[in-house]
């Protein structure tokens, strides 16, 4: 069964520091996501993805974040100056095609732990 | 703005017994769809179900079973003669309609544990 993969599975990095994570959407999905979720919290929304721009962004997705699709594959958040506050496990999701009845399909996770 | 509540912070049950996971949600839209997931030990956030809010018949999926009911915002899970497999945090989203965007949102969660 297709899957999302995400890379690295844990990311350790000075605060202050730039950092990227990877994600591959499943190959005939259309819209991707990244939601976060801080230890022991719930999952929260960062931002939706679709034709080469953002299309949905929450509040925490404040100017220290970007996303991309720098390839056919590839799907990537940016967190230009990390805090301590950004520790996290970052979800990346996709779905077939927008709108609230598609569910949406998770990877694995990349905890992120700034020091 | 839409917001999901799951009162029950913690569930502890043996094994074989039944357990229900309570779910209330509001939203604004007339149209909106409902999902649960379920987050094993090991981290990964896995897709159970999908309901649109205009369809409220119910669901049994071997020991699974959703109870939507729109006039309480309501949308419980049950899992039946549980098994320590069960054991993981599950979460109840909502999701707006259309074209309103995608957006996730999600409840706090409930942590599950089925003790042998």
């Amino acid at each position: 069964e297709p899957e999302v993969t995400q890379t690295p599975s844990h990311q350790v990095t000075q605060m202050g520091q730039e950092v990227i994570l990877r994600c591959v959407p499943i190959s005939n999905h259309l819209y991707f996501y990244w939601y976060r979720q801080i230890l022991g919290q719930k999952v929260e929304f960062l931002v939706s993805f679709y034709n080469n721009e953002i299309s949905e962004k929450s509040e925490i997705f404040d100017d220290q974040f970007s996303v991309e699709r720098p390839d056919g594959s590839n799907f990537t958040l940016k967190i230009r100056s990390t805090k301590l506050e950004d520790s996290a496990m970052y979800f990346c999701a996709s779905s077939v095609w927008r709108g609230g009845n598609q569910p949406q399909h998770f990877g694995d996770g990349t905890r992120l732990s700034i020091l | 703005a839409q917001k999901v509540t799951q009162a029950q912070t913690e569930i502890s049950v043996v094994e074989k017994e039944d357990v229900t996971l309570d779910c209330v949600y509001e939203t604004r839209d007339t149209t909106y769809y409902l999902f649960w997931y379920k987050q094993p030990p090991s981290g990964e956030l896995v897709f159970l179900i999908r309901r649109n809010s205009f369809d409220e018949q119910n669901e049994i999926s071997g020991r699974y079973s959703w109870n939507f009911q729109k006039s309480t915002s309501s949308f419980n899970f049950t899992i039946t003669a549980s098994q320590v497999v069960d054991s993981a945090v599950y979460f109840c989203a909502l999701s707006g309609k259309e074209t309103s965007g995608s957006r996730l949102t999600f409840g706090e969660g409930t942590q599950l544990t089925v003790n042998p």
